[in-house]
């Protein structure tokens, strides 16, 4: 069962370069998306909620598709600090009697951003 | 400063010796819930709890028990480890939102991780 899919990568890019990763999901009835960053062996952190309306945050815009069902995440201008792991995350809503709350992450997608 | 943290950070043990994996936060959230995360797989939940008393099955919980018995700890169980439970294990909490009829789970904060040997 694929809920939640990423490219896993690895996207290779150099300084300044600007890359876009894309997350599909399954659940027409999910809620809430996110995306995390992962350091090699280190407790994923959250990079930035995703909305309908587009979200930005410096180098980074989040855009979410419901009528496609993805989401996507754009770095500009790319540092070597931004080699890591982008996690996907879509999390249900539901009734709180039979819902299920199990938020679902992609598998990642790893980026490694060369001199 | 608000976190979430657990203990052990590294555990090597035995087949069968039973372990108790602790978390805690401070955040006075609602929702805690625990993963692990293996090569190719990515994370996967084990449990969670929607509050104190209020705990549920994730995706993969055979082999492990959770309690929530106060609302900042969420101790994860291992009774007769085994060594495919050899992973990385972390613990996660988050603000519980919505109406009475729907939840929204906000951002999730991560404790620093478990690694867990089994041999």
């Amino acid at each position: 069962r694929k809920e939640v899919e990423q490219d896993p990568g690895p996207f290779n890019v150099p300084e300044g370069a600007t890359v876009a990763f894309n997350c599909t999901y399954s659940n027409s009835a999910s809620q809430s998306f996110f995306w995390y960053r992962q350091d090699c062996r280190k407790e994923p952190k959250l990079l930035m909620s995703v909305y309908s309306s587009g979200n930005e945050d410096g180098r980074f815009t989040a855009q979410l598709n419901r009528a496609s069902q993805y989401i996507s995440l754009l770095i500009r201008d790319s540092k070597l600090s931004d080699s890591a792991t982008y996690l996907c995350v879509v999390t249900p809503g539901g009734r709180l009697t039979g819902g299920s709350y199990i938020p679902t992450f992609g598998r990642g997608t790893s980026l490694i951003v060369h001199p | 400063e608000a976190q979430v943290t657990q203990n052990p950070r590294y555990l090597i043990t035995v087949t069968g010796k039973k372990l108790t994996v602790t978390c805690s936060q401070n955040m006075n959230h609602e929702y805690m819930s625990w993963y692990r995360q293996d090569p190719g797989l990515g994370l996967r939940q084990i449990y969670y709890s929607m509050n104190v008393e209020v705990t549920d099955k994730g995706d993969v919980p055979e082999g492990y028990k959770v309690s929530r018995k106060e609302k900042r700890n969420f101790p994860l169980i291992l009774e007769s480890p085994s060594p495919n439970q050899t992973s990385l294990y972390f613990c996660a909490s988050s603000r519980r939102q919505g109406s009475v009829r729907t939840v929204d789970l906000d951002t999730q904060y991560f404790g620093p991780g478990t690694r867990l040997t089994v041999l």
